[in-house]
């Protein structure tokens, strides 16, 4: 079974509704991140969490919220999607301390999101 | 502000031959470097992850280097395979922060 995994794996939605992506993990990491990526570009960060009661944004969290609901899950949400939200988007994990792990990430399948 | 970039964006090759894809960085001050592998519709693989106190990596016929003074690190991809065919991902942490900052990738194209 895969160590991070993403639902759904794709989305076609309307402009205007609610989307809810979902991620969970097995790796028993304390760090959770969900990305996007757009045709020609890097990954940028949306959000990030070091554990269940830590929320942060990253560099383009306009439009989108999120949910630590346990140490394994973390959603991310769009409360109004637009057409500029289409991109594949990833989330990923990371261990528990630097001394131990290095901080490597390990990444999700992705989601494939298509606001109409 | 940490730029990473990657040239060339794509790359075909015949089967068989040695390969370098590379990947700069504008602020040496970075805690580690990671490679990944990205297949179509599939999420990114860790293919070998270097800190910033060591000079290259190791995994079978990937090896991967890194020059902190000179803001550089190579991909070396021995004896290509078609299998190999697959976008190639650099990125960088910061020291002082968490964040990770990704290149936008190398499209490798292998030919049989």
């Amino acid at each position: 079974d895969a160590d991070v995994t993403q639902t759904p794996r794709n989305r076609i939605t309307k402009t205007g509704k609610r989307i809810m992506l979902e991620c969970s993990q097995t790796k028993g990491h304390d760090r959770m991140y969900w990305y996007r990526q757009d045709p020609g570009l890097g990954l940028r960060l949306i959000y990030y969490s070091f554990d269940v009661k830590d929320i942060n944004k990253g560099e383009i969290s306009d439009g989108y919220s999120v949910s630590r609901q346990a140490q394994a899950k973390f959603s991310l949400s769009l409360e109004s999607a637009i057409p500029n939200q289409t991109a594949l988007y990833f989330c990923a994990t990371s261990g528990p301390n630097e001394r131990e792990s290095y901080n490597e990430q390990f990444f999700g399948p992705g989601t494939r999101l298509t606001v109409l | 502000k940490q730029e990473v970039t990657q040239i060339p964006a794509a790359l075909s090759v015949p089967e068989g031959e040695n390969l370098v894809l590379n990947c700069s960085f504008t602020d040496s001050a970075i805690y580690n470097l990671q490679w990944f592998r990205q297949d179509p519709g599939k999420g990114l693989t860790s293919l070998l992850l270097i800190q910033s106190s060591q000079r290259e990596q190791t995994s079978g016929r990937l090896n991967a280097s890194l020059d902190k003074s000179s803001g550089r690190s190579t991909l070396y991809i021995a004896a290509s395979q078609p299998g190999d065919s697959a976008t190639y991902l650099c990125a960088v942490r910061n020291t002082g922060g968490f964040k990770t900052i990704f290149g936008a990738g190398t499209r490798l194209f292998v030919k049989a």
